[in-house]
């Protein structure tokens, strides 16, 4: 199975900050990567696909780059509503799909 | 609007079982693979299961072959998880998805709310 590892596993920020997560996949994956957000007790949202495509309805300050191992996720312009955990996910070879960690970004 | 409404879930004995359901609205169920996903409390995500859009392949998670089993009805829209032998690691808020691709590689676009099971004695 391919492992995702994301870095860092937590962070904290201030409103208006610019937010960067990484996501390393343990062999390439092409650009077959997708993005997710959760907030607590709710289910995960989709961000990005396909490494860098935006999910329809997702503002602009996110953005997503990379292809093969190594990605990263940034919000450009931390706002109150992005407090939450991220995910990473591979979709390349499966099953199974797998999960980065999660990291959490919290407020400073 | 697109929704993946869950249910079933609760407080189970170790070596138990359980149905979850989820019921699909919005979109054309039957064009769709589908997964579950869950979550053990403070953890992260862990894919479970996955069904082909006509339920002809189906894949599973190493850690719940063999325990359980996923189906649909196309007919009715809705997702099935039959899960046996349950045990105290199974205890998390089951999650469906539903695969963006017809066929071939895709994300999850849709999730449905989650429905919460617990394995206890």
């Amino acid at each position: 199975a391919i492992r995702m590892t994301q870095s860092p596993s937590s962070l904290s920020a201030s409103t208006g900050d610019r937010v960067t997560i990484t996501c390393r996949a343990s062999q390439g994956i092409s650009s077959y990567l997708a993005w997710y957000q959760q907030k607590p007790g709710k289910a995960p949202k989709l961000l990005i696909y396909a490494a860098s495509t935006l999910q329809s309805g997702v503002p602009s300050r996110f953005s997503g780059s990379g292809s093969g191992t190594d990605f990263t996720l940034t919000i450009s312009c931390l706002q109150s509503e992005d407090f939450a955990t991220y995910y990473c996910q591979q979709y390349y070879s499966y099953p199974p799909w797998t999960f980065g960690q999660g990291t959490k970004v919290e407020i400073k | 609007q697109v929704q993946l409404v869950e249910s079933g879930g609760g407080v189970v004995q170790p070596g138990g079982s359980l149905r979850l359901s989820c019921a699909a609205s919005g979109f054309t169920f039957s064009s769709y693979g589908m997964h579950w996903v869950r979550q053990a409390p403070g953890k992260g995500l862990e894919w479970v299961a996955f069904i082909r859009y006509d339920g002809s392949n189906k894949y599973y998670a190493d850690s719940v072959k063999g325990r359980f089993t996923i189906s649909r009805d196309n007919s009715k829209n809705t997702l099935y998880l039959q899960m046996n032998s349950l045990r105290a690691e199974d205890t998390a808020v089951y999650y469906c998805a539903k695969h963006a691709a017809g066929t071939g590689p895709g994300a999850f676009d849709i999730w449905g709310q989650g429905t919460m099971v617990t394995v206890s004695s």
